[in-house]
């Protein structure tokens, strides 16, 4: 399969401070990436949709001012929490599809987060 | 909204048997769909998409899928311990390419 990775990997933060997280396709052309959050023992919940050149479609509930998404690029998206507290800490996942009918999603490895 | 159902487990099978993993969905338009592998602490890892109904193998993973039924199923043969972990169905939305995932099913295969 294709390969996505994440970058930090880890991270631990002050409330209040601005985290940014990095997904990147490495080998194939991402025409849309989603992230997704997961808490303990929970299943995947999708955040939101981009698509690489446009604006991000957040799911429902999901704060688009505090969760800043940008796709520049056919290879990278950006997730930023903006003036983190406790709550926002989770496990952040990023995937990415190309173009094309079978629609299969990657997931990058996931970046914890950590508020203190 | 689509919703996605997997048998709620937790399964647990001795090694070398055969566990088998079911999951229904609501969408009749769905048309792909997929089996996700999370170990404890980390992301979900695509090991089977099956588009048609019909069986797909591949090794010891065989996905089926019946449309009519809006069923389904992944079966893993000759279990090994290092199959435990949770297993996620998801159903994509052909139009917008998102995925609707269950809730996953908690395999166990002890030795």
């Amino acid at each position: 399969g294709a390969v996505v990775s994440q970058h930090p990997s880890r991270v631990i933060c002050k409330s209040g401070t601005s985290v940014k997280i990095e997904c990147r396709s490495l080998d194939f052309q991402a025409t849309t990436m989603f992230w997704y959050r997961q808490f303990p023992k929970q299943s995947l919940m999708l955040m939101a949709t981009s698509n690489e050149g446009s604006k991000a479609t957040y799911e429902q509930g999901v704060e688009k001012d505090k969760f800043l998404i940008n796709h520049a690029s056919l290879t990278l998206s950006t997730l930023t929490v903006t003036s983190a507290h406790p709550e926002d800490s989770s496990f952040y996942i990023c995937s990415a599809s190309s173009r094309g009918s079978l629609r299969e999603q990657f997931f990058g490895p996931g970046t914890r987060l950590t508020v203190l | 909204q689509k919703e996605v159902e997997q048998n709620s487990g937790p399964l647990s099978v001795p090694e070398g048997a055969i566990a088998s993993l079911n999951c229904t969905y609501s969408d009749r338009v769905s048309q792909s769909f997929f089996w996700y592998r999370q170990y404890s602490g980390k992301s979900p890892e695509l090991i089977m998409s099956i588009y048609s109904n019909g069986d797909k193998e591949d090794g010891r993973f065989t996905a089926q899928l019946n449309k009519a039924s809006q069923y389904v199923s992944l079966l893993i043969r000759d279990s090994q311990p290092s199959d435990s972990a949770t297993y996620l169905c998801a159903v994509s939305d052909s139009t917008l390419g998102r995925l609707y995932f269950g809730r996953g099913t908690q395999l166990t295969v002890w030795p």
